[in-house]
C-alpha cells in the first residue's frame, strides 16, 4: 500500500503565482480531504469530497482557493494569486467512509510544505 | 470554532514514564480519533473510540471517553524515545475537527 502521495513536498514561489498541489489517495478510498497546518491556526479542514464531489468547502479561505477532483485517484488545491499569508503545511488525507458513517481513519500524506515569499 | 482542544500544550519526560494528554470537545460526536505526528510528517492514526464506549485499549495506548464532560483523555504506558511526537484529537460526524495538539517529549 502506496499511502496517500502528495506532490511537490516543498514549493517556494513569489507572491502572485500560481501554486498547484496534488494529491492521490489511497486506492479504494471514497473520501479525500485537505488540511492547512500552521503554528498560529493549528491544522484546518479546507474541503472534503466524497466520491469526487464536493460535500463542504466552508473552511476554503477565500475565491484564491479552488480543488478539484476530476477522478477518484487524483486531487488537486489551486491557490492563485498566492499570497505570503498563504505559506503553510497543506495536507491531503483520504478515508474509506460509508454513507452516513464517519467512523473510518483518516490517513495522510505527508503534506506540501509551502512558502510564498 | 474548534472542535478539539488538548491539554497539556507540551509534555516533557523521562523514557519509561507514563504520558497523559486530555482533549474537550465542544459538541455531539459519533466518535473521537487520536493521531500522532512526527515532525515533518502527517498524521497518523492512532486509535478510535465511539461514543458509546468508556475506555479502550491498543498495546500501549488507552484511550478513555467520557461523553458527559465532552473529554477525553490518552494515556501512552512505558514511554520510548520514538514517542516523542504531536498529539492530536479529532471528532466530528462526516467531517472531523482536530484540535491543537500536545507536544510529547520523551528524554532518554
Amino acid at each position: 500500500d502506496a499511502g496517500v502521495i502528495q506532490s511537490p513536498r516543498h514549493e517556494v514561489t513569489e507572491m502572485g503565482q500560481e501554486v498547484t498541489l496534488r494529491c492521490k489517495p489511497i486506492s479504494g478510498h471514497n473520501s479525500l480531504f485537505w488540511y492547512r497546518q500552521t503554528m498560529m491556526r493549528g491544522l484546518e479542514l479546507l474541503i472534503y469530497f466524497n466520491n469526487n464531489v464536493p460535500i463542504d468547502d466552508s473552511g476554503m479561505p477565500e475565491d484564491r482557493f479552488s480543488a478539484k477532483m476530476p477522478n477518484a485517484s487524483f486531487s488537486t488545491l489551486k491557490i492563485q494569486p498566492s499570497e505570503p499569508r498563504d505559506s503553510a503545511v497543506y495536507f491531503c488525507a483520504s478515508s474509506s467512509r460509508r454513507r452516513g458513517s464517519s467512523n473510518q481513519p483518516q490517513h495522510f500524506g505527508d503534506g506540501t510544505r509551502l512558502s510564498i515569499l | 470554532s474548534q472542535q478539539g482542544e488538548e491539554d497539556p500544550q507540551a509534555l516533557s519526560i523521562q523514557e519509561g514514564e507514563n504520558a497523559t494528554m486530555n482533549c474537550s470537545y465542544k459538541t455531539s460526536i459519533n466518535n473521537l480519533q487520536w493521531y500522532r505526528q512526527n515532525s515533518g510528517r502527517g498524521l497518523v492514526h492512532l486509535i478510535l473510540i465511539r461514543s458509546n464506549e468508556r475506555e479502550k485499549h491498543s498495546g500501549r495506548l488507552r484511550v478513555t471517553l467520557d461523553t458527559s464532560k465532552k473529554s477525553s483523555s490518552l494515556l501512552i504506558t512505558a514511554s520510548r524515545a520514538a514517542d516523542t511526537a504531536s498529539y492530536f484529537c479529532a471528532s466530528g460526524t462526516y467531517k472531523y475537527i482536530f484540535g491543537t495538539g500536545t507536544r510529547l517529549k520523551v528524554l532518554a
